[in-house]
C-alpha cells in the first residue's frame, strides 16, 4: 500500500512562494500507471484540485492557478513537489498530496497524504 | 467542464438511520463517479468508484448507485463513525482534472 507524506513550511508570507514536497513510500513514483496530484482545502471549505504531475515530468494544472504553479517530480528521491508563487491569504489551506490513476478507468484518488496546513500571513 | 452538485448540503440523522446522499452531474458521466468520506482533521477516504463498486475495506452498509447524471450514496444504517462529510467526484477523461462536488455533511440530529 503506497504511503504519501507532505512536508514543508506551515507559514508563508504574502507575495512569497509556497513550496511543498510529497514523499512516496511503498511504491514507485516512476510507475506509468499513476498521476501524482496536489489537492487543497481551505479551512471549512471543499476540495480543490491543484494539478497533476506524471513520472516523466508532464503536468496538468488547474487553469485558475496555472500562472503561479509549478509541479515537478524527482524519480531518484521518489518524491514530487509543488511551488505556488505570489501567495495571498486565499491560498491558506490544508494541502494534500495524492495519487490518481493514469488510465481513464482509474480516475479516482485512491491514496492520500495526511495533509499539511499552510497559512499565508505576515 | 463537468459541474457536480450535491444535495442536501446537510443531513441531520441519528445512529441507525438510513442516509441517502445525492450527486448530480451537469452532463452524462456514464457510471464514472466516485464517493469519498472525510472526517475532521483527516484526509478524504475513497468509499465507492464506478458508481457502485466499494473500495477495499469499505463496509457493506455503504452502497452506491446511478448512471448518467444522477447518483446516490446510501448508508443503510448509520454507525457513530459515519458522521462526516461526503464528496462525489466524476471522471474527466481529458484533461485529467479531479473535480469534486461541494459535499454533503451528515451530522448528528
Amino acid at each position: 500500500q503506497v504511503h504519501l507524506q507532505e512536508s514543508g513550511p506551515g507559514l508563508v508570507k504574502p507575495s512569497e512562494t509556497l513550496s511543498l514536497t510529497c514523499l512516496v513510500s511503498g511504491g514507485s513514483i516512476s510507475s506509468s500507471r499513476d498521476y501524482w496530484a496536489w489537492i487543497r482545502q481551505p479551512p471549512g471549505k471543499g476540495l480543490e484540485w491543484i494539478g497533476n504531475v506524471y513520472y516523466n515530468g508532464g503536468t496538468y494544472y488547474n487553469a485558475s492557478l496555472m500562472s503561479r504553479l509549478t509541479m515537478s517530480v524527482d524519480t531518484a528521491g521518489n518524491h514530487f513537489s509543488l511551488r505556488l508563487s505570489s501567495v495571498t491569504a486565499a491560498d491558506t489551506a490544508v494541502y494534500f498530496c495524492a495519487r490518481r490513476g493514469y488510465s481513464s478507468s482509474r480516475y479516482y484518488v485512491d491514496s492520500w497524504g495526511q495533509g499539511t496546513l499552510v497559512t499565508v500571513a505576515s | 467542464e463537468i459541474v457536480l452538485t450535491q444535495s442536501p448540503a446537510t443531513l441531520s440523522l441519528s445512529p441507525g438511520d438510513r442516509a441517502t446522499l445525492s450527486c448530480r452531474a451537469s452532463q452524462s458521466v456514464h457510471s464514472y463517479v466516485a464517493w469519498y468520506q472525510q472526517k475532521p482533521g483527516q484526509a478524504p477516504r475513497l468509499l465507492v468508484f464506478d458508481a457502485s463498486n466499494r473500495a477495499t475495506g469499505i463496509p457493506a452498509r455503504f452502497s452506491g448507485s446511478g448512471s448518467g447524471t444522477d447518483f446516490t450514496l446510501t448508508i443503510s444504517s448509520l454507525e457513530p463513525e459515519d458522521f462526516a462529510i461526503y464528496y462525489c467526484q466524476a471522471r474527466s477523461n481529458w484533461p485529467p482534472e479531479i473535480t469534486f462536488g461541494p459535499g454533503t455533511k451528515v451530522d448528528l440530529k
